[in-house]
């Protein structure tokens, strides 16, 4: 069984801080590392699918980052929303075909 | 509107009565996968397939069965349920295992008693 760890495992932030979490997973054998949202009551909504050392991306106020070598990757949100509540899910793959999900980071945001 | 649509959302069942969860997309994907929900864990993968008839075990196929006889179609069957089967499950997919996210289904809360 391959571990996928996340931390922290919840966050409580005042609206307007910005913020990270961490994703880490086995350093060896990288293919692929998802990043997701998932809000209350629906489903997983993929943010970011990053598949080299060193890439980031962004969308909006969301970045992220991947170091393959150390095996980790970062989300970050800047200036929080409420609406940015939700779990964020990190998946690991070694091969494209199976996948291997966290147990993700439950952010708050206090309005 | 791109979907996966999972059916039923919920199911009570007693021990050991076979049932199917459906799952049918509609974006063409060639990789689909079964993926379920406990407390405390992460989701974790019962089956996934790669294309028609290409289907491979994940992490936790034991007690279930998949079949892909059409690109759209991937159900779950559970032919003898067990209480530690209740679970959240969601069917997901994606275009290929290249540089893509899944598109997750709304999920199916199922209970066996």
């Amino acid at each position: 069984i391959l571990n996928v760890e996340q931390s922290p495992q919840s966050l409580h932030v005042q609206e307007g801080d910005s913020t990270n979490f961490t994703c880490s997973f086995p350093s060896s054998n990288f293919y692929a590392l998802h990043w997701y949202r998932w809000e209350t009551a629906k489903s997983p909504e993929a943010l970011f699918v990053m598949t080299l050392n060193g890439d980031e991306k962004k969308k909006g106020r969301i970045s992220a980052t991947l170091n393959t070598k150390e095996g980790y990757s970062y989300l970050y949100i800047k200036g929080s929303q409420p609406e940015d509540s939700a779990t964020y899910l990190c998946a690991f793959s070694r091969s494209g075909n199976q996948f291997y999900f966290g147990t993700g980071t439950s952010l708050t945001v206090i309005p | 509107e791109a979907q996966v649509t999972q059916n039923p959302r919920y199911l009570i069942t007693v021990t050991g009565k076979k049932l199917t969860v459906t799952c049918s997309q509609n974006m063409n994907h060639e990789y689909m996968s079964w993926y379920r929900q406990d407390p405390g864990l992460g989701l974790r993968q019962i089956y996934y397939s790669m294309n028609v008839e290409v289907t491979d075990k994940g992490d936790v196929p034991e007690g279930y069965k998949v079949s892909r006889k059409e690109k759209r179609n991937f159900p779950l069957i559970l032919e003898s349920p067990s209480p530690n089967q209740t679970s959240l499950y969601f069917c997901a997919s994606m275009p290929g295992t290249g540089n893509y996210g899944y598109t997750f289904g709304s999920g199916t809360r199922l209970t066996v008693v």
